[in-house]
């Protein structure tokens, strides 16, 4: 298994764009989960999906970000407009029982 | 989710046991403690996870107290490239989790 697939794994944009970060959970997994890290909070949990529904999304920033899964194999991260502030690695996990990781997106926005 | 406390740092020597504890005083009856890695900003790796029995699988050893408020990773010969960040986090299968600043661990030649 190739384990979690993120795209891009690094993206450079300007302030008020609008930018979708990818994600491809393990095959037969049912949770799906979006974090994001930066030095300053550490690694905080912005939403996660169960069986494709968003169950928690108590930690998403706010109304800029969302996260749709419209089938088991994908689901996006969207910040619209996006700000210096959300400059940081986003992570993507899927889980049966144990959450693993994929290798992150690095967003940089100037 | 149940909170963990964790050391900011430890120092190892290379080929000896490092043994990382973590405090989850406020654990409930079925949260599950797991232990996660994270080697410069690679995406956490997970290491081992347990309910109550003590666990060891080919990277690590879990212990964990009869009364489960703590717990205890053992790597039992720590390598260089062991040095990572170390989370202990706690959480119901599949559930919400929270991770915390975790432990660095230096493995020294």
């Amino acid at each position: 298994d190739a384990g979690v697939i993120q795209s891009p794994r690094h993206e450079v944009t300007e302030m008020g764009q609008e930018v979708t970060l990818r994600c491809k959970p393990i095959s037969g997994h049912n949770s799906l989960f979006w974090y994001r890290q930066t030095m300053m909070r550490g690694l905080e949990l912005l939403i996660y999906f169960n069986n494709n529904v968003p169950i928690d999304d108590s930690g998403m920033p706010e109304d800029r970000f969302s996260a749709k899964m419209p089938n088991a194999s994908f689901s996006t991260l969207k910040i619209q407009p996006s700000e210096p502030r959300d400059s940081a690695v986003y992570f993507c996990a899927s889980s049966l029982t144990v959450q693993f990781f994929g290798p992150g997106t690095r967003l940089t926005v100037l | 989710d149940a909170k963990t406390t964790q050391p900011p740092s430890m120092d190892c020597a290379e080929g000896r046991a490092a043994n990382l504890p973590c405090n989850h005083s406020t654990i409930s009856g079925n949260e599950y403690v797991y232990w996660y890695r994270q080697i410069h900003s690679q995406g956490p790796q997970y290491i081992i996870h347990g309910l109550k029995n003590n666990e060891t699988n080919e990277m690590a050893s879990l212990i964990i107290t009869e009364d489960r408020k703590s717990s205890t990773l053992i790597l039992p010969h720590a390598t260089l490239r062991d040095t990572a960040v170390y989370y202990c986090i706690v959480l119901t299968n599949a559930g919400k989790s929270t991770f915390g600043d975790g432990t660095t661990l230096t493995v020294k030649p």
